[in-house]
């Protein structure tokens, strides 16, 4: 069936480095694409959208880009912070009147100060 | 603004008894809410999807009759889980959306154990 997945389980970085987490979907009908950050022991916190008609969208500390011709999706978080340590899970619209979301495995991150 | 909560946040139950979650958008009208669980290190998996005033309509593999899922005001949703087992510990996460093609607001989460 049509799923969302992700490239890299973890990914560690230091401090003020430039995080990047990418995202591979195979829906080629996907229209609406969002990134979400998860702590441990909460629910998703919206980051940061993106419908397919663009291709870059920028929020602070926060860029996403979407590449429709590979069907991959990416989030970097500039000037990454350990208060950036979680799960990021991308999710992908499975289309219908109710825009449900199909979310990817997820990606650990861990900032080291 | 787009707050959403949960209660409770954290249950322990016996088997065999059942156990109701509720789902409150706290600043805007909720026209659909979503229900999903999430086992320990893995992804959220939507179980069902309802639309304020219908009945839900669940994703393939989930009891419809297990998991009585009411929607019937604008900012709240409940999920019940009867006749809880072991197998159904896990963290039941809702989100709401005011309408089609908005983004989704995600609640705490409530973590329930049966024992």
């Amino acid at each position: 069936g049509e799923s969302v997945g992700l490239h890299l389980p973890t990914l560690s970085v230091q401090e003020g480095d430039n995080s990047i987490i990418n995202c591979a979907y195979s829906n080629s009908a996907s229209d609406y694409f969002i990134w979400y950050k998860q702590e441990s022991g909460k629910g998703p916190q919206f980051i940061i959208d993106i419908r397919s008609n663009m291709d870059k969208r920028q929020g602070q500390r926060v860029t996403v880009l979407l590449n429709k011709t590979v069907k991959h999706l990416s989030l970097q978080i500039a000037a990454t912070q350990p208060g950036d340590s979680a799960v990021y899970f991308c999710a992908e619209n499975s289309g219908g009147s109710n825009y449900k979301l199909t979310f990817g495995k997820g990606t650990l991150l861990t900032v080291n100060p | 603004g787009a707050v959403v909560s949960q209660h409770p946040s954290r249950v322990i139950c016996k088997s065999g008894t059942s156990v109701k979650i509720e789902c409150r958008s706290l600043d805007f009208q909720a026209t659909t809410m979503f229900w999903y669980r999430q086992f320990p290190k893995q992804s959220l998996m939507l179980m069902a999807t309802s639309n304020e005033g219908s009945k839900a309509t669940y994703e393939q593999g989930v009891e419809k009759d297990k998991f009585l899922i009411n929607h019937a005001s604008l900012t709240l949703s409940t999920l019940t889980v009867t006749s809880a087992h072991p197998e159904d510990s896990s963290f039941y996460i809702c989100s709401a959306s005011s309408g089609a093609g908005d983004t989704q607001y995600f609640g705490p989460g409530t973590r329930l154990t049966v024992l």
